[in-house]
């Protein structure tokens, strides 16, 4: 069974740029919920996709956008990069919309904007 | 708005004696409660659960508690071991429309040897 990996490891982009993050869920998984987790905060919640379609959204501006494919897999976008956008991105995979104690964590992309 | 407060950023604890892990949170309309443990470089892993509606659950040496009246509640580590030393986020889910799933900060717990 893999478990849920993400790409990149590390990633520096300056502001105003766009980026992509990548995730890959476990196999068996149709959920894809993507965090943010600030230095010295805990995750906060972007979104959630399910089935291809956005299953929530938590206090983002639009310019954080996502996608979730065929295979489940999922891409999170950030256009117009801010400093504070600098954070460890975290995507997390699970059985269905609402399981959140059988969500597995990937190792996260750690952005740096400058 | 921090929904979900660890106010103890850091705890130390001698091997074999107990870790208390405390959160406390302020929306009453949370209905699962959820302790994470993350290590450096890994994404977190889920650790225990407990309903809104129970005061207790336990799994081996891990026991969350639960405190409505008091929207408390703590993870207890019996004994803990140095390997239990990671980060531990409590979280909070709270049912309106598509779950919303709020964290704490985070507690660095180290087990001294």
């Amino acid at each position: 069974e893999t478990g849920v990996t993400q790409s990149p490891t590390h990633l520096i982009k300056t502001r105003g740029q766009q980026v992509t993050l990548r995730c890959s869920s476990q196999s068996g998984h149709n959920t894809v919920s993507w965090y943010q987790q600030a230095l010295g905060q805990g995750p906060q919640f972007i979104f959630q996709y399910y089935r291809e379609e956005e299953n929530g959204r938590g206090n983002f501006p639009p310019r954080f956008s996502g996608l979730q494919f065929p295979n489940y897999s999922s891409e999170l976008n950030v256009n117009a990069l801010e400093l504070d956008d600098s954070a460890l991105y975290l995507c997390a995979s699970s059985f269905g919309s609402g399981n959140l104690y059988e969500q597995y964590f990937g190792p996260g992309t750690r952005l740096t904007v400058t | 708005d921090q929904q979900v407060k660890q106010n103890s950023p850091s705890l130390s604890v001698q091997e074999g004696r107990i870790s208390i892990l405390n959160c406390d949170y302020t929306n009453s309309m949370f209905d699962y409660f959820l302790w994470y443990k993350k290590y450096p470089a890994e994404g977190p892993t889920f650790l225990i659960s407990i309903s809104s509606i129970k005061d207790k659950n336990e799994d081996g040496r891990f026991t969350v508690f639960l405190n409505k009246s008091a929207k408390h509640l703590s993870l207890h580590i019996v004994p803990s071991q140095p390997g239990d030393s990671a980060v531990y986020f409590c979280a909070a889910r709270r049912p309106s429309g598509t779950y919303k799933y709020i964290f704490g900060t985070g507690t660095r717990l180290k087990v001294l040897a």
